[in-house]
C-alpha cells in the first residue's frame, strides 16, 4: 500500500494565528512531498514541492514566508500557515511519492482550514 | 496550450452505461500517466496508472494510452451513481523526477 496521513483534518482558528499541518507517509519513504491548495469548485493548485533535507520549491505567487514548509525526514513534511487570515481559508492537501521514478502521488485526506 | 487538458464537463451518463473520459497532454516525452477520482470535499484518490501504449484494465476501469496522439483516456463500464465525481488526469513530465502536472478535471454525473 501507499498510505499518506494528514493531520489535522480540519482547523478553525482566529485571524493572526499560525497553523501547522502534518503530512506523513506511513508505509513508504518519500523524498518528495507536495502541498496543494484547493478552493471550492476549483482545481488543485500546487503550492510547493518539499524535498527531504533541503529547502522547499515554491510555485510562482506562493509566499514563502507565509507558508513555511519543513521536510525533516523521509516520512514527514509540515506546512505552517503563518499569521493566517480569512483569505487563507481553503482545503490544503499533501501528497507523497515513493522513491522510484514514475511513481504516482498518493494524497492525504486533506485539511480544511477556516480562519475567522 | 495547457500542459494537460480535460473537458470540464459535466459529463452525464445513465447508470449502467460506459463513461468515457479524455485527456490530452502537450509534452511528447511524458512517461507516466495517472487517473485520480475526487469526490466533492475529499482529496484525490488514485484509480489507475499507465505507462505504455495500449489498454490497461482494472475491474470496471480501463485506461487507454496513445503516445503518438498524446492522448490518454479512462473508460468506466457499468457506471454507477457512486462513480459520480471529478476525474483528474495527471501526467509525469519528461526530464523531471516526479514532476506531475494535473488537469483541471472532468466532472462525471451518473444518472440513476
Amino acid at each position: 500500500g501507499a498510505v499518506v496521513s494528514q493531520h489535522p483534518s480540519w482547523v478553525i482558528c482566529k485571524s493572526g494565528t499560525s497553523v501547522k499541518i502534518e503530512c506523513r507517509s506511513l508505509d513508504f519513504q518519500a523524498t518528495t512531498m507536495f502541498w496543494y491548495r484547493q478552493f471550492p469548485k476549483q482545481s488543485l493548485m500546487l503550492m510547493a514541492t518539499s524535498n527531504e533535507g533541503s529547502k522547499a520549491t515554491y510555485e510562482q505567487g506562493v509566499e514563502k514566508d507565509k507558508f513555511l514548509i519543513n521536510h525533516a525526514s523521509l516520512t514527514l513534511s509540515t506546512l505552517t500557515v503563518t499569521s493566517a487570515h480569512p483569505e487563507d481559508s481553503s482545503f490544503y492537501i499533501c501528497s507523497a511519492s515513493k522513491l522510484d521514478r514514475d511513481q504516482p502521488q498518493h494524497f492525504g485526506d486533506g485539511t480544511r482550514l477556516s480562519i475567522l | 496550450q495547457k500542459e494537460v487538458e480535460q473537458n470540464s464537463g459535466p459529463l452525464s451518463v445513465p447508470e449502467g452505461a460506459i463513461a468515457s473520459l479524455n485527456c490530452t497532454y502537450s509534452d511528447r516525452g511524458s512517461q507516466s500517466f495517472f487517473w485520480y477520482r475526487q469526490y466533492s470535499g475529499k482529496s484525490p484518490e488514485l484509480i489507475m496508472s499507465i505507462y505504455s501504449n495500449g489498454d490497461k484494465e482494472d475491474g470496471r476501469f480501463t485506461a487507454q494510452l496513445n503516445k503518438a496522439s498524446q492522448y490518454v483516456s479512462l473508460l468506466i463500464r457499468d457506471s454507477q451513481p457512486s462513480d459520480s465525481a471529478t476525474y483528474l488526469c495527471a501526467v509525469n513530465r519528461s526530464g523531471g523526477y516526479q514532476k506531475v502536472t494535473f488537469g483541471t478535471g472532468t466532472k462525471l454525473q451518473v444518472i440513476p
